[in-house]
């Protein structure tokens, strides 16, 4: 199956700064990869997520980059806010499986006003 | 449309007992899964179904059981409940129209095992 390590656990920022949460995969033949955003006490929700056969992409003030060939991928929040605070997930789905979405640990994300 | 709809949201259980989460979805997805959320370990999925009368295991199946015999209703069973099981369950459900995309999460149970 599909092991996915997302760094750091934790992460606080200034409002207005920006944040970076790294994850990586085991299985080089996934082929896509979601992220989601769960502020507290609420579900989990899709913010942002990018095919393998696309680098980057953006949505306003996230982005989101892959790299393929070491098994990466990234958020980018820029221009942090208040709301941006929330645990964010990134996931991965294996081409041998896509019926088995695997989840990182999650990163708890603060911005300091 | 509601979406996806859990029963209960809060729920407390002594061991050894049993107790069924209900799931329903509104959307006519075939995809429904059941995932289990614990403090630093993210999201785990428990099982999960592709369409009536057909599911599988994912990747903590031990102890839950589940069956679908309707597109809307996916319900997880803990036949005898342990403190292992307290956690936030999670009921998601996505089309398998085209490429794989948004899985959409119910509000969550909370359970409580003592």
């Amino acid at each position: 199956g599909e092991n996915v390590e997302q760094h750091p656990s934790t992460l606080s920022v200034q409002e207005g700064d920006s944040a970076v949460i790294k994850c990586t995969y085991s299985d080089s033949a996934s082929n896509y990869f979601p992220w989601y955003k769960q502020e507290l006490g609420k579900r989990p929700q899709l913010i942002i997520d990018i095919r393998s056969n696309v680098g980057e992409k953006k949505d306003q003030r996230i982005a989101v980059t892959l790299n393929k060939t070491a098994k990466h991928f990234s958020l980018h929040i820029t221009e942090t806010q208040p709301e941006d605070s929330a645990v964010y997930f990134c996931a991965a789905i294996p081409r041998s499986n896509d019926y088995k979405l695997s989840f990182g640990a999650g990163t708890t994300v603060t911005v300091r006003a | 449309n509601a979406g996806v709809t859990q029963t209960p949201k809060f729920q407390v259980l002594k061991t050894g007992q049993s107790m069924t989460l209900q799931c329903a979805q509104d959307m006519n997805h075939e995809y429904m899964s059941w995932y289990r959320q614990d403090p630093g370990m993210g999201l785990r999925l428990i099982h999960y179904s592709v369409g009536a009368g057909i599911t599988d295991q994912g990747e903590v199946p031990n102890g839950y059981n589940v069956s679908r015999s309707t597109t809307e209703d996916f319900p997880l069973r803990l036949l005898s409940a342990a403190p292992s099981q307290t956690s936030v369950y999670f009921c998601a459900s996505r089309t398998m129209t085209g490429p794989v995309g948004e899985l959409f999460f119910g509000e969550g149970s909370r359970l409580t095992v003592l």
